[in-house]
């Protein structure tokens, strides 16, 4: 988790309010990422970026938005919390360095949408 | 939908043994990675073998990779309790993903003290 911390660690919010996840990294890789995990569904990508202002969908992007306007912080929206975006969500960061794209992790937060 | 897929889902054995676990995937790749995740934390590079390579070696870990059957696998040597938590194959689909890592299910190992 060395270099990578995400805001909040837990969080519960109710159907219908905004909630904004918040990844800093202390690194100065190019790569950001944000990824959710469920049961039975592994981790499944929901947005990354490759540089300030440039990011991209990934393959959950439903539902959520992302910022990137600082190589340092990375920031995940809900503009409108929903019960099936209860999950655990991970940033990553990758320096992409020799192409080799090895991804280091956050420590995660739990979201529970009630 | 996932790209790799670990077999098995769970894996339970003593402390000392080995431990295998394999996965696949379905498209061709740049190169394939394998992370733990302990409970309730996130993941933890392990290893990472390139699409030109058939086996690599990380103290007691051991990677192998067929690219013509599309499979890799990750062997643990003399494991021990600590090595207990999930793993997890990733593979990363060349220039094209955008750096982008696809993840399976992960296995689910538990060493018996």
């Amino acid at each position: 988790d060395a270099g990578i911390t995400q805001s909040p660690r837990h969080k519960v919010t109710e159907t219908g309010t905004p909630v904004t996840l918040r990844c800093h990294q202390t690194e100065n890789h190019r790569y950001m990422y944000w990824y959710r995990q469920d049961p039975g569904h592994g981790l499944r990508l929901i947005h990354y970026s490759y540089g300030v202002k440039d990011t991209d969908k990934g393959e959950v992007s439903d539902g959520y938005s992302v910022s990137r306007s600082k190589t340092e912080d990375f920031l995940l929206t809900l503009e409108s919390a929903t019960s099936s975006q209860t999950s655990v969500y991970f940033c990553a960061i990758s320096g992409s360095t020799s192409g080799r794209h090895e991804q280091y992790f956050g420590p995660g937060t739990r979201l529970t949408v009630t | 939908s996932q790209q790799g897929e670990e077999d098995p889902q769970a894996l339970s054995i003593q402390e000392g043994e080995n431990a295998t676990m394999n996965c696949s995937y379905k498209t061709s790749i740049n190169n394939l990675q394998w992370y733990r995740q302990n409970s309730g934390r996130g993941l933890v590079h392990l290893i990472l073998i390139r699409s030109n390579e058939r086996e690599k070696h990380s103290g007691r870990l051991r990677v192998t990779l067929d690219t013509s059957k599309k499979s890799s696998s990750l062997l643990i040597t003399a494991s021990r309790a600590a090595d207990t938590a999930s793993y997890f194959c990733a593979t990363d689909d060349g220039p094209t993903s955008g750096s982008r890592l696809t993840f399976g299910e992960g296995t689910q190992l538990t060493v018996n003290p």
